[in-house]
């Protein structure tokens, strides 16, 4: 079956250093991904995204690259601040389905960014 | 982005008594809504899956009787805990979907505690 896997938290990284944040995914076909961001007692909010192989999803000063090869879409920030601080969650549909179908999340992976 | 909304945010009842909560879709119409559960530095758990004017399709080991889920309309959609107890007391988030949605919008969530 699909599923999503994150890269082990937590990570404490101090403001202004790089961010990755690993995920890998097992899936039929080309499904779409997602990186979601969860701010302390808040819902999900979506950061950023790919539909196919090679799109570069970036929002905020984030980035993730769809690599088809290595299933993965890893989360990158060259330069965090302390407001990233937050919980982010790989996500993913499968192929050919729409958002009215069930997101796979992977664990979750809480980032703290010290001044 | 589309925006979906919780009520109430915040909810502290009695041992014993039901409370129901809101999802609305605010500017789109959302054919499927979602259901989730979140305990403290976990991933989100689908709690069950409602299409708008069908009955819900719970996940396994959540009880139906006791989370009653109603999808009357395209931008609402209600969770009543029924004969709350400690154990329900958790985090509850839904999400909304759809044909012509990119992906699902989350709710703030609701932060259940049943005394």
């Amino acid at each position: 079956g699909d599923s999503v896997t994150q890269m082990e938290g937590p990570v404490t990284l101090s403001e202004e250093a790089f961010l990755t944040i690993n995920c890998t995914y097992t899936a039929t076909g080309y499904p779409s991904l997602f990186w979601y961001v969860q701010y302390p007692g808040e819902g999900l909010q979506l950061l950023l995204k790919a539909t196919k192989a090679d799109d570069k999803g970036s929002n905020k000063g984030f980035e993730a690259t769809y690599r088809k090869e290595t299933t993965s879409f890893h989360l990158e920030k060259g330069s965090v601040q302390v407001s990233d601080s937050a919980v982010y969650f790989c996500a993913l549909i499968l192929a050919g389905e729409t958002s009215g179908s069930r997101l796979t999340f992977g664990e979750g992976t809480q980032l703290t960014v010290n001044p | 982005g589309a925006v979906v909304s919780q009520h109430p945010s915040w909810v502290i009842c009695k041992s014993g008594t039901s409370v129901k909560i809101e999802c609305r879709s605010l500017d789109f119409q959302a054919t499927t809504m979602f259901w989730y559960r979140q305990f403290p530095k976990q991933s989100l758990m689908l709690m069950a899956t409602s299409n708008e004017g069908s009955k819900a399709t719970y996940e396994q080991g959540v009880e139906k009787d006791k989370f009653l889920i109603n999808h009357a309309s395209l931008t609402l959609s209600t969770l009543t805990v029924t004969s709350a107890h400690p154990e329900d007391s958790s985090f509850y988030i839904c999400s909304a979907g759809g044909l012509f949605q990119e992906t699902q919008y989350f709710g703030p969530g609701t932060r259940l505690l049943v005394l």
